[in-house]
């Protein structure tokens, strides 16, 4: 079934742990999005790639990383994990990055800094 | 700065109808989104408008008026299953996009 792949799906981690959240697509959609949803805030964009080879910040990228070494593969890294940092990371893919593209949603990744 | 707006919860009865409000300032307008999102799950795409007037798709229809930064998403002949939050997302002249904190709707027997 195409769609979006995301591991893990839930982690503990204490604090000052590096962690790499994966995620994976099979639609070869060009464009590519870390976002983080937090209760009683709407989702906020960490990364973006618009293609493979290129990568973006977004709205909250502080503490976070990317990269895009193919068109599937978009893994978010957390060099060093603070508490503010828990939350439910969703990965998200469209077609191209205009205006009009749908977002394809991964099942996401709950994640507990302590 | 950009903002959305839209209530955070809403409650209705099975069968009724319900319309859940979006108001938006944003730094340009490239389309406006609605996605539903059962708890504990990912967001699906509901409907885009990027031009005035009502989109019907089933029991769900989607407005906007982009003079008056504002969208509503109708929900008619509501089902248990519609238990959901409602995200209300606009693309800005950067084709970011900037999302609404979404509307939970519980839906009553």
């Amino acid at each position: 079934i195409a769609g979006i792949t995301q591991a893990p799906t839930s982690q503990i981690l204490a604090a000052g742990r590096r962690m790499t959240l994966r995620c994976t697509q099979d639609m070869r959609h060009n464009a590519m999005y870390w976002y983080r949803q937090d209760l009683g805030l709407g989702l906020r964009l960490i990364h973006y790639s618009n293609t493979a080879g290129t990568t973006g910040k977004g709205e909250v990228p502080d503490g976070y990383s990317v990269s895009r070494a193919n068109t599937d593969d978009f893994p978010l890294t957390l060099a060093s994990a603070v508490p503010s940092q828990t939350s439910v990371y969703f990965c998200a893919s469209s077609p191209d990055s205009s205006g009009a593209n749908v977002l394809t949603f991964g099942a996401g990744s709950r994640l507990t800094v302590l | 700065g950009q903002n959305i707006d839209q209530p955070t919860e809403m409650t209705a009865t099975e069968g009724a109808i319900v319309q859940i409000n979006c108001t938006y300032q944003t730094s340009g307008f490239n389309g406006l989104f609605w996605y539903q999102q059962h708890a504990g799950e990912a967001p699906t795409f509901l409907s885009y408008n990027v031009l005035d007037g009502l989109e019907e798709k089933g029991r769900f229809s989607s407005f906007l008026s982009r003079s008056k930064g504002y969208s509503y998403l109708l929900l008619k002949e509501l089902q248990m299953k519609d238990s959901a939050s409602y995200l209300c997302a606009v693309s800005d002249s950067n084709y970011q996009l900037i999302w609404g904190a979404g509307t939970k709707l519980i839906i009553k027997p």
